[in-house]
């Protein structure tokens, strides 16, 4: 079992729409990060957020520390947003719990 | 470009050969670590070195062997390799040890074995 499971695992989109992906995690947390990784590998941060809400652009990120759950929200998407999105959550062993992410495609 | 540079991009090495992976940020970050990245399965630490020093080997095979000249430089020596070795293999960086200032991560090697 992962600490971190996010959800959808794959998404395709058309370009314009509204798109939620979600974090659930089962451990104690002071932050979750999410970040972005484009085709080629990079991984960039995106969000570190440690309650309520951040938006930066067309991103918001969401997060509920009682329900232990987080949602990446992405508006007018764009094929650009083409990547995988992916939830990390530090463990008491002063590492992250990483998810195994979110794929997403977005069609023109 | 992040900040942290991963060379090369890319790699396809026999069962036999011995190459290195190499990566280095000029950030000023004191901590850094290197990953394995397989397809659907969550990022795997491989090691983690803070000043220089190796502080976690999260039961790594041999035939990985990693090595931190300088707080810039970190190396991944590989030999023998076996196929189920071919991933994404990420470097990446903090300003110290631990989460609470974010990684930053290398464009990472993309490795076959065959």
């Amino acid at each position: 079992k992962n600490e971190v499971e996010q959800s959808p695992q794959n998404l395709t989109a058309q370009e314009g729409e509204f798109i939620t992906i979600n974090c659930s995690y089962s451990v104690g947390i002071s932050a979750l990060h999410w970040l972005q990784q484009h085709p080629g590998g990079g991984i960039v941060s995106l969000f570190m957020l440690s309650s309520g809400k951040k938006k930066h652009g067309r991103l918001i990120a969401t997060i509920n520390i009682q329900e232990k759950h987080s949602s990446l929200h992405i508006t007018a998407s764009h094929p650009r947003d083409s990547a995988v999105y992916i939830c990390a959550v530090p463990n008491t062993g002063n590492q992250f719990y990483f998810g195994t992410g979110t794929s997403l495609t977005v069609i023109p | 470009e992040t900040g942290v540079t991963q060379t090369p991009r890319h790699l396809v090495m026999g069962m036999t050969n011995k190459k290195s992976l190499k990566c280095e940020q000029h950030l000023g970050h004191n901590a850094m670590y290197w990953y394995k990245q397989s397809a659907k399965k969550p990022l795997e630490l491989m090691f983690v070195y803070s000043l220089e020093e190796r502080v976690e080997n999260n039961s790594v095979p041999s035939r990985f062997s990693p090595e931190c000249p300088n707080s810039s430089h970190l190396f991944l020596h590989l030999h023998t390799l076996q196929p189920e070795d071919s991933a994404l293999y990420l470097c990446a960086s903090s300003q110290d040890r631990g989460t609470t200032y974010g990684y930053t991560f290398g464009s990472g090697t993309r490795l076959t074995v065959v």
